[in-house]
């Protein structure tokens, strides 16, 4: 079967401390790989994704991500984290093959204290 | 470029009571996707229309039902509403079948009471 696993369901950390999200997928297919944020009360936000070629991805406000074929994960990094990313991230997966749905993860609440 | 819009943004119904929700795509998408977010979840994905046909279903029973319109709008329609179908409902579109990326509303939270 085809799904998303974040291992963490809330991850709290100090301002200016780094952090790591973990994100495991499994399929039998292709896949692209994306990042949500979503912020209290409001829909989902894009942060980075993955679709072809480096497997290192980085968005415009210090997040990246790294695709690992052998290991089917998506984890997304930030090595100095602000109170404004204080939200719940969604790792999703298309899967290449099919309808073009998303599977979403359970999401992780970050919290960051001052 | 106006991005995606939703109505209503919340609403409260009773069990057995019916809902439609709207959703208008981003100009020039022609694919709209919708998904229920329970509390606490993930968002699962419902259904999927591309150019006014349904092309995709999640494991969603019949009484979730929908529409694409000509100007690529579209509408989630659920019948029989059950406790259960309390939460947040997003809409999604994309500018073709084959990308990836999808552009979500902010959602319309359904209370069923």
């Amino acid at each position: 079967a085809q799904s998303v696993t974040q291992l963490d369901s809330q991850v709290p950390v100090f301002e200016e401390a780094p952090v790591e999200l973990r994100c495991n997928y499994s399929s039998s297919v292709s896949v692209y790989l994306f990042w949500y944020v979503q912020y209290p009360n409001q829909g989902l936000q894009l942060l980075l994704k993955y679709l072809s070629g480096s497997t290192l991805v980085e968005s415009i406000n210090g997040f990246e991500a790294e695709f690992n074929k052998s290991q089917t994960s998506f984890h997304l990094r930030k090595p100095s984290v602000h109170i404004s990313d204080t939200a719940e991230y969604f790792c999703a997966v298309r899967f290449i093959q099919g309808a073009q749905k998303l599977v979403f993860g359970q999401g992780t609440r970050l919290t960051i204290n001052p | 470029e106006t991005g995606v819009t939703q109505s209503p943004t919340h609403l409260i119904k009773t069990r057995g009571q019916q809902v439609t929700l709207r959703c208008s795509s981003q100009s020039g998408h022609n694919t709209v996707s919708w998904y229920q977010q329970a509390l606490g979840q993930g968002p699962q994905f419902i259904f999927q229309y591309y150019r006014e046909e349904e092309n995709g279903r999640g494991n969603f029973p019949p009484r979730f039902s929908g529409l694409q319109f000509p100007n690529y709008s579209s509408e989630l329609n659920v019948n029989a509403l059950e406790l259960d179908d309390s939460a947040l409902y997003l809409c999604a579109s994309s500018p073709g079948y084959a990308t990836g990326e999808l552009f979500f509303g902010e959602g319309s939270r359904l209370t069923v009471l």
